[in-house]
């Protein structure tokens, strides 16, 4: 069984620049999470999708931050414009309903 | 609003060594724990998961034990080996959301010397 993929697994920008981070879930997998874990500290969750509904993004700062999953499957996360403690490794997760977690490799993110 | 600690924040061991993680949490309601691994620059892998109406899960050499009404969770590794260093972390699926919406400790650095 394939796992939760994520990419680009790098990512250098300028602070006020836009990025765009992918994620595909495990297949099957209704559930599907976007975390943000800062240096030292454990993740912390940006917004939970449930197929292509937003079940919770009470943590997403939504005046840069934006989520989409289309179809139910793959979803992006963009920032725009983005700051200097965006700077952070960005984690996908995967589930069916309320079961265990799977994670992605994550995407490291430096804002200069 | 559910509070998620972990100590120590780091631990160095020799090899063969059993050790425990301590986890604990401020909100017992909780719909169940999951102790993940960490590994530099990677994702996190899952290692146990113990829903609330459980008091222990095995894996391996892993064993994890869920005290709800104190709070706490521990992991213990038996017969450690180099491979395990990681960092280790502790994370509480609470009970009153309709989801999964994991609150995460800052975690264990272990490090096992040969």
């Amino acid at each position: 069984e394939a796992g939760v993929a994520q990419s680009p697994r790098y990512k250098i920008i300028e602070k006020r620049q836009s990025v765009a981070f992918w994620c595909n879930p495990i297949s099957g997998h209704a559930t599907l999470y976007w975390y943000q874990q800062i240096l030292g500290q454990g993740p912390k969750l940006l917004i939970q999708f449930q197929n292509n509904g937003v079940v919770d993004d009470s943590q997403l700062p939504k005046d840069r931050f934006s989520a989409e999953r289309l179809k139910g499957v793959d979803s992006t996360l963009k920032i725009q414009p983005a700051k200097l403690e965006d700077s952070a490794v960005y984690l996908c997760a995967s589930s069916w309903d309320r079961d265990e977690q799977y994670f992605g490799p994550g995407t490291r993110l430096t804002v200069t | 609003k559910q509070e998620v600690t972990q100590i120590p924040a780091a631990l160095s061991v020799p090899e063969g060594e059993n050790l425990v993680l301590n986890c604990s949490f401020t909100d017992s309601a909780i719909y169940n724990l999951q102790w993940f691994r960490q590994d530099p620059g990677k994702g996190l892998t899952s290692l146990l998961l113990i829903q609330s109406s459980q008091r222990e899960q095995t894996s391996g050499r892993l064993n994890a034990s869920l005290d709800k009404s104190s709070g706490r969770s521990t992991l213990y590794i038996a017969a450690s080996q180099p491979g395990d260093s990681a960092t280790y972390l502790c994370a509480v699926g609470p009970m009153n959301t309709g989801f999964q919406k994991l609150v995460f400790g800052t975690g264990t650095r272990l490090l096992v010397s040969p």
